[in-house]
C-alpha cells in the first residue's frame, strides 16, 4: 500500500504547454505540501494545504495553481511551462499542525519534470 | 529569512566508522528538529526526530541538539555502505503555520 503517491513519476514537455501532477495519501493525514527540488538538490516548499484550505503559499509564479478537492488529494497545475520548471515535484503529507513529532512529513516518490 | 546551513560534502567515511553530520540554524523559535535521509534519486525519508536539549539515540543513529547554539546534529556509527545518501536537516519554525524548513543537505559517501 503506497502512502503517499504521485501521478506521473515522469514528464517531459515543450515550454508554454499546461501540465497537472496529482498527489494522493491514504495516511488519513490532514495536511498536505508540494515541494520543488531543483538541480542543487535544494529542497523548497511551494505550498501547503490543511482540509483543503491554503495555509503556505510560498513565493513561486502564479503560473503554479494547487487545488485540493479534498483533503486525500492535492494536485498541482502548471501554466506555460517554461524550461526553469525543470525539477523533481514532490509531495507530502503530515498528520499535525502542533509544532512536534506531528509534523513529520511522508513524501511520494516524485514527480520528474523535464521542460523542453 | 529563515536559514539552515548544512555543509554540503561529500563527506568521506570509511565502512565501520563514525559519520558527523552538522547542521546551525537561524530562527531561535524553532524547538523541533528533524533529520531525513534521500538516497539518490528517491523522496526523503524520515531519519529522526528531536525536540529536547542533548542526545536522542535510534539503532545506530544518534540526533545531537543544544538550542542554545542553534546546532544540531546526526551521529552514524559503524557507518555502512547503504548509509552513502544525503542527509537534510530540517527544524519546525512558524510562520503563520508549522512548516519544515530544510537545509541544503550533506552528501555522505561510505568507502567499503
Amino acid at each position: 500500500d503506497t502512502a503517499v503517491s504521485q501521478t506521473p513519476k515522469y514528464l517531459v514537455t515543450q515550454m508554454g504547454n499546461d501540465k497537472s501532477i496529482k498527489c494522493e495519501q491514504n495516511l488519513g493525514h490532514d495536511t498536505m505540501y508540494w515541494y520543488k527540488q531543483d538541480s542543487k538538490k535544494f529542497l523548497k516548499i511551494m505550498f501547503s494545504y490543511n482540509n483543503k484550505e491554503l495555509i503556505i503559499n510560498e513565493t513561486v509564479p502564479n503560473r503554479f495553481s494547487p487545488k485540493s478537492p479534498d483533503k486525500a488529494h492535492l494536485n498541482l497545475h502548471i501554466n506555460s511551462l517554461e524550461l526553469g520548471d525543470s525539477a523533481v515535484y514532490f509531495c507530502a503529507s503530515s498528520q499535525g499542525t502542533s509544532g512536534g513529532a506531528g509534523e513529520t512529513q511522508y513524501f511520494g516518490p516524485g514527480t520528474r519534470l523535464l521542460v523542453l | 529569512q529563515k536559514e539552515v546551513e548544512q555543509n554540503s560534502g561529500p563527506l568521506s567515511v570509511p565502512e565501520g566508522a563514525i559519520a558527523s553530520l552538522n547542521c546551525t540554524y537561524s530562527d531561535r523559535g524553532s524547538q523541533s528538529f528533524f533529520w531525513y535521509r534521500q538516497y539518490s534519486g528517491k523522496s526523503p525519508e524520515l531519519i529522526m526526530f528531536i525536540y529536547s536539549n542533548g542526545d536522542k539515540e535510534d539503532g545506530r543513529f544518534t540526533a545531537q541538539l543544544n538550542k542554545a547554539s542553534q546546532y544540531v546534529s546526526l551521529l552514524i556509527r559503524d557507518s555502512q555502505p547503504s548509509d552513502s545518501a544525503t542527509y537534510l536537516c530540517a527544524p519546525v519554525s512558524w510562520a503563520g503555520s508549522y512548516q519544515l524548513t530544510f537545509g541544503k543537505g550533506t552528501k555522505l559517501s561510505v568507502i567499503p
